[in-house]
């Protein structure tokens, strides 16, 4: 699978709460990204990285912030303005850019209590 | 920006018998098509890709084709087995640096 983690496994959101899911990756990839998943609409692309420090808005960025101050890690913040976060956060990396292979992490299952 | 619509949502066969699995694009600049696998409880995992320069490409009993002309790329597999059984997601993209957009993926099921 990978050296790509992600943690933890379940989060629990309090409304207007930040929470912030986090993607670990030894693999030596300059390129990381942020999925959300949702019954029947795939992987929605939430945001890139393509290098340390440089980041790009994906489909669904509103919500939702990012950083990239090391090239391993690639966390994912869910802000309180993100008023349906309920679904499945996958992490992946890869080489380079985006037309590699992408790795993916077991992902994150955000839940809003 | 591009939009790649996926069908069938879910497909049952019989083990042994073939799935295909149709995609289409929208943007024509698109030239990168990489196909995920799914199981139950797991990561999406790559299974074959295929680029705009080539028609066809096969690995052991999956295939995918594309049509440039029709903007439709398909993921055939033949010889169906249980462990076949997960979500394929097909995906797009028009260049390096630019963003992968996924299909609502296709639920297969193949029955013993």
């Amino acid at each position: 699978d990978g050296g790509i983690t992600q943690s933890p496994k379940y989060l629990f959101r309090k409304e207007g709460q930040n929470v912030t899911l986090s993607c670990e990756q030894n693999l030596n990839h300059d390129a990381m990204y942020w999925y959300r998943q949702d019954p029947g609409q795939g992987l929605r692309l939430i945001y890139y990285s393509q290098i340390v420090n440089d980041f790009q808005k994906g489909d669904i960025a509103e919500g939702y912030s990012v950083s990239r101050e090391k090239k391993e890690s690639f966390p994912l913040t869910v802000t309180s303005a993100q008023k349906n976060p309920t679904a499945f956060y996958l992490c992946a990396s890869s080489l380079r850019d985006i037309q590699e292979t992408q790795y993916f992490g077991p992902g994150t299952r955000l839940l809003v209590l | 920006g591009e939009n790649v619509e996926q069908h069938p949502s879910t497909l049952s066969v019989q083990e042994g018998d073939s799935a295909v699995i149709k995609c289409t694009y929208s943007d024509s600049a698109s030239n990168y098509f990489p196909w995920y696998k799914q199981e139950l409880g797991k990561r999406p995992q790559l299974i074959i890709d295929i680029r705009s320069n080539v028609g066809e490409k096969k690995d052991q009993r999956i295939a995918v084709t594309l049509n440039k002309t029709a903007k439709h790329f398909s993921l055939h597999i033949t010889e169906t087995q249980p462990e076949d059984s997960a979500v394929y997601f097909c995906a797009a993209s028009r260049s390096a640096g630019n963003k992968l957009t996924f299909g609502g993926g296709t639920r297969v099921l193949v029955k013993p």
